[in-house]
């Protein structure tokens, strides 16, 4: 069955660290999104990417960064991590624009102590 | 900046109760979707209504539109403890992007 897969499922780190969370998906989705999860906020877009070689940046871009070389992957970069960027990251996929509902990696929760 | 609104923000009932969340929204849309997130899981897509629909049912979900009010409301009938989770409304509007609330969360008591 087609799915998609995020690593690692947990990660603690430290203030000025780089670290990137892992997202792949096997649905051969064009459309790939990184979203953060905060109490009170929902869902905040960070990036997203409509196809190979393609990126933008979302709601909550800064000190983050990603890159789209495959179909299938969408590695989140934290240039230099932050304690405000502790939060559950959801990578998320959908087959076109409009019209289609998008689907959920299982979150990975970040920790920058 | 969050595009839906949900009401309330923490719903507790009895299980075989109707359990009813609104949306409320900003700008014009191109569709309204619910998506249900179980605790410690990513969301899973329940049900998208166009902007051109004014109700649509799936299962034990209702889902109803008001362009003119800008708003939408979820309506799980005959609820069960399973349905316990926190319910998000996504719109998506020009650009294809798609924004999230910050959910209503609903308890159900068996």
């Amino acid at each position: 069955d087609a799915e998609i897969t995020q690593s690692p499922r947990h990660k603690i780190t430290e203030t000025g660290r780089q670290v990137t969370l892992a997202c792949h998906q096997t649905w051969n989705h064009n459309n790939m999104f990184w979203y953060r999860q905060d109490l009170g906020h929902g869902l905040r877009l960070i990036h997203y990417s409509y196809g190979v070689q393609d990126t933008n940046k979302g709601e909550v871009s800064d000190g983050y960064s990603v890159s789209r070389s495959n179909t299938e992957d969408l590695p989140l970069t934290l240039e230099s991590a932050a304690s405000s960027q502790t939060s559950v990251y959801f990578c998320a996929s959908r087959l076109r624009e409009g019209d289609n509902e998008q689907f959920f990696g299982p979150g990975t929760r970040l920790t920058v102590l | 900046s969050q595009q839906g609104e949900e009401d309330p923000q923490a719903l507790s009932i009895q299980e075989g109760e109707n359990a009813t969340m609104n949306c409320s929204y900003k700008t014009s849309i191109n569709n309204l979707q619910w998506y249900r997130q179980n605790s410690g899981r990513g969301l899973v897509h329940l049900i998208l209504i166009r902007s051109n629909e004014r109700e649509k049912h799936s299962g034990r979900l209702r889902v109803t539109l008001d362009t003119s009010k800008k708003s939408s409301s979820l309506l799980i009938t005959a609820s069960r403890a399973a349905d316990t989770a926190s319910y998000f409304c996504a719109t998506e509007g020009g650009g294809f992007k798609t924004i999230f609330g910050a959910g209503t969360r609903l308890f159900v008591k068996a």
